[in-house]
């Protein structure tokens, strides 16, 4: 299996401008988790979906921040607009059930100038 | 008071030191799980345990359920090994709470 899958890898945008991240988890796992990583604050959870539908999106920063999963092998984070405290890695990860072991993408490193 | 503690924050070993991370945590979990980041990397779960020890390859993992407490070894240490550390642990449920991770160097 080629693992989650995140792109692009690498963004850098200006501030204001709508930036799409994407995550194709892996096959057959019903639960993707969308992380923020930053020096500041670690880790941290965004959006949690099961079977396709968002379960928690209380770690979801405010308004200007949105995610959907239109289907089980795709999941996207959409930032409108984008500020430059929103610059971190943002990690997509999937699991088999919702407390088993996550597997982790690579990572998208957003830059907001 | 962080819910999960990991100490040390950054360590320094020598190639074929046996390095030892902490984590303690103060609520009850159904897991706890030690997670690998290189530097500009992504993540990768190392282990995921509720009771006892795994082993793997070099990496030992252990959990103290009485004493909230787990430890991750690294027996003979290698350069490649260097990378934050991170322990996390989950509730019965999907969260994972996360430690501020530790920082390992090892020098050759």
């Amino acid at each position: 299996d080629a693992g989650v899958i995140q792109s692009p890898r690498h963004e850098v945008t200006e501030m204001g401008q709508e930036v799409t991240l994407r995550c194709k988890p892996i096959s057959g796992h019903n639960s993707l988790f969308w992380y923020r990583q930053t020096m500041m604050r670690g880790l941290e959870l965004l959006i949690y979906f099961n079977n396709n539908v968002p379960i928690d999106d209380s770690g979801m920063p405010e308004d200007r921040f949105s995610a959907k999963m239109p289907n089980a092998s795709f999941s996207t984070l959409k930032i409108q607009p984008s500020e430059p405290r929103d610059s971190a890695v943002y990690f997509c990860a999937s699991s088999l059930q919702p407390t088993d072991t996550q597997y982790f993408g690579p990572g998208t490193r957003l830059t907001v100038l | 008071k962080n819910e999960v503690e990991q100490s040390p924050q950054n360590l320094t070993a020598q190639e074929g030191e046996f390095i030892t991370i902490n984590c303690s945590y103060s609520v009850g979990i159904s897991a706890l799980h030690w997670l690998q980041q290189h530097p500009g990397g992504g993540i990768v779960s190392l282990f995921m345990l509720s009771s006892g020890k795994k082993k793997h390859g070099r990496l030992i993992a252990t959990i103290n359920i009485q004493e909230k407490h787990s430890s991750l070894h690294i027996t003979a240490s290698h350069p490649r090994d260097s990378a934050v550390y991170i322990c996390a642990v989950s509730r019965s449920n999907y969260k994972l709470t996360f430690g501020k991770g530790t920082l390992l160097t090892v020098n050759p």
